[in-house]
């Protein structure tokens, strides 16, 4: 099974400022990693995928990027609603869909 | 628009069976270029991915090997919906389930999520 880590647990950004969280696979995923987005209360929301390319709809203020074993996510500037916790998601090999534990994203 | 609607009981007795349901709207649970995924969450688990079922000329079903044992993912195509049923449960199945498609591998709907408490 391949984990994903990701780094920092929470990280405190002030509105405005640019956000970088990352996210380590265990083995080499190539580029089959997808970024969630999950506010209080709510289900998780696909931003990313392929590693770099956003979702339908999703503000070009988020980018990914990465391959191989290390992803970033990063936020160019940060807006009120950008405060949630991001999970990482590899799809490599189907043996089972394993997620990271989340970057907790907050206001500083 | 694809939109996912859960329904079932908040709570589930130790050792019975937690039965929830997704009814899907702008899609086809028969589709044959997604899959219909069940999700939970809990603090102590974080997200964790429980099974799929999907067609492709006949139907299949994946389960993780944490609940393989007890797990039974169903499609309805009368009713556009599947169901979960995941049997012999504990409190450690206390959690927020989702349910989602995937589609190219990705989980691109969910559904609102229902929190499910096991205990007697």
């Amino acid at each position: 099974e391949v984990v994903m880590t990701q780094s920092p647990a929470t990280l405190s950004v002030s509105p405005g400022e640019r956000a970088t969280l990352s996210c380590r696979a265990s083995q080499s995923i190539d580029s089959d990693l997808a970024w969630y987005q999950q506010r209080p209360g709510q289900a998780p929301r696909l931003l990313i995928s392929g590693a770099s390319t956003r979702a339908t709809g999703i503000p070009a203020r988020f980018s990914g990027s990465g391959s191989g074993t290390e992803f970033t996510l990063t936020i160019s500037s940060l807006q009120s609603e950008d405060f949630a916790v991001y999970y990482c998601h590899h799809y490599k090999d189907w043996t089972g869909y394993t997620f990271g534990q989340g970057t907790k994203l907050e206001f500083k | 628009q694809v939109q996912l609607q859960q329904s079932g009981p908040g709570l589930a007795q130790p050792s019975e069976t937690l039965s929830l349901t997704c009814a899907i709207s702008g899609d086809s649970v028969s589709s044959k270029s997604v899959a219909w995924n069940w999700i939970r969450q809990s603090p102590s688990r974080g997200l964790e991915w429980l099974g799929r079922t999907y067609y492709r000329s006949k139907w299949y079903n994946e389960y993780a090997l944490s609940v393989k044992s007890r797990i039974t993912i169903n499609p309805d195509t009368s009713k556009n919906h599947f169901s979960l049923h995941l049997n012999s449960v504990t409190p450690e199945d206390t959690a927020v389930y989702y349910c989602a498609r995937e589609e190219g591998r990705k989980f691109d709907y969910w559904g609102q999520g229902t929190r499910v408490t096991v205990s007697s």
